[in-house]
């Protein structure tokens, strides 16, 4: 059974902290995304990386930054944490290929809230 | 640019009721089109799916048709029950690794 995991399900930091989401896939995908899920608005995609070492910049990366060491591991990072960062953050992977046809498939998603 | 308009929530319906949420979608070339489901407290699974013009898409009693003429994608279920209560998402794959959601409908299913 395919599995993505996210280091926290619920996390809670102050303004100007440097804050790390993890997430590990174990299904040998090329692809990995971050997003993050607000009321409203959907998905919006923050970061993707297609292999390892390389990231590709989505719809709203301002504020964050990513890191991919190692295939199955893709880190998203936000330097200074502002409220406005308060949100669901859900991480997901896709195989090799680069089709509008690839299943994502998303972990359970990490509740972060910055006071 | 690609984009994903569905019908807004929330949906209240009672048991063996019929559910119809509207997806209607905007796309150059010839997209991919997704529906996935969030059930309480977890992440997005992928409920079905299309490639192509005039396929139906089929999962646990869902049903969606990709019409190509009218744009849309929307999802149907015969007879909900409660264990259906979820969030559903409509989504585009294009010709790159991204997709592009909708804003998400809320469905309570009441017993």
């Amino acid at each position: 059974d395919v599995k993505v995991t996210q280091s926290s399900r619920y996390l809670v930091k102050r303004t100007g902290e440097k804050v790390f989401l993890e997430c590990v896939q174990d299904m040998d995908h090329e692809n990995m995304f971050w997003y993050r899920q607000d009321p409203g608005l959907g998905l919006r995609l923050i970061y993707f990386s297609y292999d390892v070492k390389m990231k590709e910049k989505g719809d709203i990366p301002e504020g964050y930054s990513v890191s991919r060491e190692k295939k199955e591991r893709f880190s998203l990072i936000l330097e200074s944490a502002s409220t406005n960062q308060t949100s669901m953050y859900l991480c997901a992977s896709s195989s090799h290929q680069r089709s509008g046809t690839d299943t994502q498939y998303f972990g359970p998603g990490t509740r972060l809230t910055v006071l | 640019g690609n984009s994903v308009t569905q019908m807004e929530g929330p949906v209240t319906l009672s048991e063996e009721a019929f559910l119809t949420i509207n997806c209607t979608y905007t796309a150059t070339g010839y997209p991919s089109l997704f529906w996935y489901v969030q059930y309480p407290g977890e992440g997005l699974q992928l409920l079905l799916k299309a490639t192509k013009a005039d396929d139906k898409g089929s999962n646990k009693g869902f049903e969606a048709t990709y019409r190509k003429e009218t744009t849309s994608f929307h999802l149907e279920k015969g007879s909900v029950q409660v264990s259906d209560s979820a969030v559903y998402f409509c989504a585009l794959g294009s010709n790159d690794y991204k997709l592009s959601f909708g804003a998400g409908t809320t469905v309570t299913v009441r017993a």
